[in-house]
């Protein structure tokens, strides 16, 4: 299956901001919308935003979805130490009938 | 607040099955209109979706492993189980339960902590 195209690293410096983008086509991205997810190794995901641009209770205004077509971006702003880690976007693909994923952008924060 | 936790056999030899059970506390998988799924991770790798099992037991495999998966859910013990059949090394990962959404919205908000399976001889 193709996957979604993110890029593979991002390096920031701390109290910037970051946009990380995920690129997909019309049945995924373009129909459905991404999910971002966090992740940090030795623990399980965490969802950021669904649907572009919705964001879970307990989530931080600092993170925020948005899409133009089939590309959909997580802006994080004011970087902190602990943003640093990998960020995967991920949605329902309505021709495949499947859930795909990015490759996952690694975020350094400097 | 709502956990799931995996059990699994840690180790499975080459061309046998996976077998993992997906327990869901703090709340109910009859009735609550969510997809519940397993994702795996394999070692140094991105996520790869596997299959979601709707409350209602209405299945979604990922078509590259249809023909080797399947799901279930076993709602008096509030839990879903999946089968993974001949399994070779490169099914080597750590398998997350998820709840992955509701009906017509994927959200996979509810993650376990994961457990690794090694496909090994």
């Amino acid at each position: 299956q193709a996957g979604l195209t993110q890029p593979p690293s991002v390096s920031k410096d701390l109290g910037q901001t970051a946009t990380l983008t995920c690129t997909g086509n019309s049945n995924n991205v373009g129909d459905q919308g991404v999910v971002w997810l966090q992740h940090h190794q030795g623990h399980p995901p965490k969802l950021l935003s669904f649907r572009n641009y919705n964001r879970p209770s307990g989530i931080s205004e600092r993170f925020s979805g948005s899409a133009s077509g089939d590309t959909a971006s997580l802006t994080i702003t004011g970087l902190q130490a602990e943003d640093e880690g990998d960020y995967y976007c991920s949605a329902w693909d309505n021709r495949l009938g499947a859930v795909l994923f990015g490759a996952g952008t690694k975020l350094t924060v400097l | 607040q709502l956990q799931l936790q995996e059990s699994g056999p840690g180790l499975v030899k080459p061309s046998e099955t996976l077998s993992l059970t997906c327990a869901v506390s703090g709340g109910s998988i009859r009735g609550s209109g969510h997809y519940w799924g397993v994702i795996r991770q394999p070692p140094g790798e991105g996520f790869e979706w596997i299959a979601s099992i709707f409350d209602n037991g209405k299945t979604l495999y990922n078509p590259d492993l249809r023909s080797r998966v399947t799901v279930l859910v076993d709602t008096p013990k509030n839990q879903f189980s999946l089968r993974l059949s001949f399994v070779t090394a490169a099914d080597t990962a750590v398998y997350y339960c998820v709840r992955t959404g509701e009906r017509n919205t994927y959200k996979p908000e509810y993650w376990g902590q994961g457990t690794l399976v090694t496909v090994s001889s």
